[in-house]
């Protein structure tokens, strides 16, 4: 079946402006993770959603970032007053999590360049 | 809160022999699960391998294998055969309740 999609794959925009990231989980997955990856980094959790659940948004740098997850399954990302240093690839997860389901299966992300 | 170490930034193998990437993680938790996931320059995050830590048999996937020691805290991943197509950065995982824990990465180049 399809994996996960982002979108866009692509963004440049100004500081300051608020910009809306994509994710379309793996039909049936209930879980859905948002990270972050810099420049030569690894991967930064941001923010974990499972089922009805109130998400886990542990790992949100600042309160410019937040997300939702309509509907059990696509979500997005919001940035708020976009600042330099928010520059990143932002990618999404889905995963089962069933027993013997643990992995996180990755989209292509979603690279965003503040200017 | 768990931390996970990939020593080795770079590597080097040519093409059809074997190399090996090391890491550790730091953790007090007796169930969870870690992975290897490698990440070619299409950024596209791709599962190589995974272990249940409750099991002791080291998992194997066709040319990719591990070596866990839980004891130690070491879960370093061994490519047989190497192929040009196995040049990526190559990042250990961890996993426990809902949150993946990322090392820093191996970039791994493959030579003819």
């Amino acid at each position: 079946g399809a994996g996960v999609s982002q979108s866009p794959s692509n963004k440049v925009t100004e500081k300051g402006k608020d910009v809306e990231l994509r994710c379309d989980p793996i039909s049936g997955h209930t879980a859905l993770y948002w990270y972050r990856q810099s420049l030569g980094q690894g991967l930064e959790f941001l923010i974990y959603f499972q089922g009805n659940s109130a998400p886990d948004k542990s790992g949100l740098p600042s309160d410019r970032f937040s997300a939702e997850r309509t509907g059990g399954s696509v979500s997005t990302l919001t940035i708020q007053r976009t600042q330099q240093e928010d520059s990143a690839v932002y990618l999404c997860a889905s995963s089962l999590r069933l027993a013997g389901h643990y992995e996180q299966y990755f989209g292509p992300g979603t690279r965003l360049t503040v200017t | 809160a768990q931390t996970v170490t990939q020593s080795q930034p770079e590597m080097s193998v040519q093409e059809a022999e074997t190399v090996t990437l090391s890491c550790t993680y730091d953790t007090s938790e007796s169930d969870y699960y870690l992975f290897w996931y490698k990440q070619p320059p299409s950024r596209q995050m791709i599962l190589v391998i995974r272990q249940e830590a409750y099991k002791q048999q080291n998992a194997t996937e066709n040319r990719f294998s591990v070596n866990f020691q839980k004891a130690a805290k070491s879960f370093s991943l061994k490519i047989s055969d190497s192929q040009l197509g196995d040049a990526a950065m190559y990042f250990c995982a961890y996993l426990t309740a809902s949150k993946l824990t990322f090392g820093t990465g191996t970039r791994l180049q493959v030579t003819l």
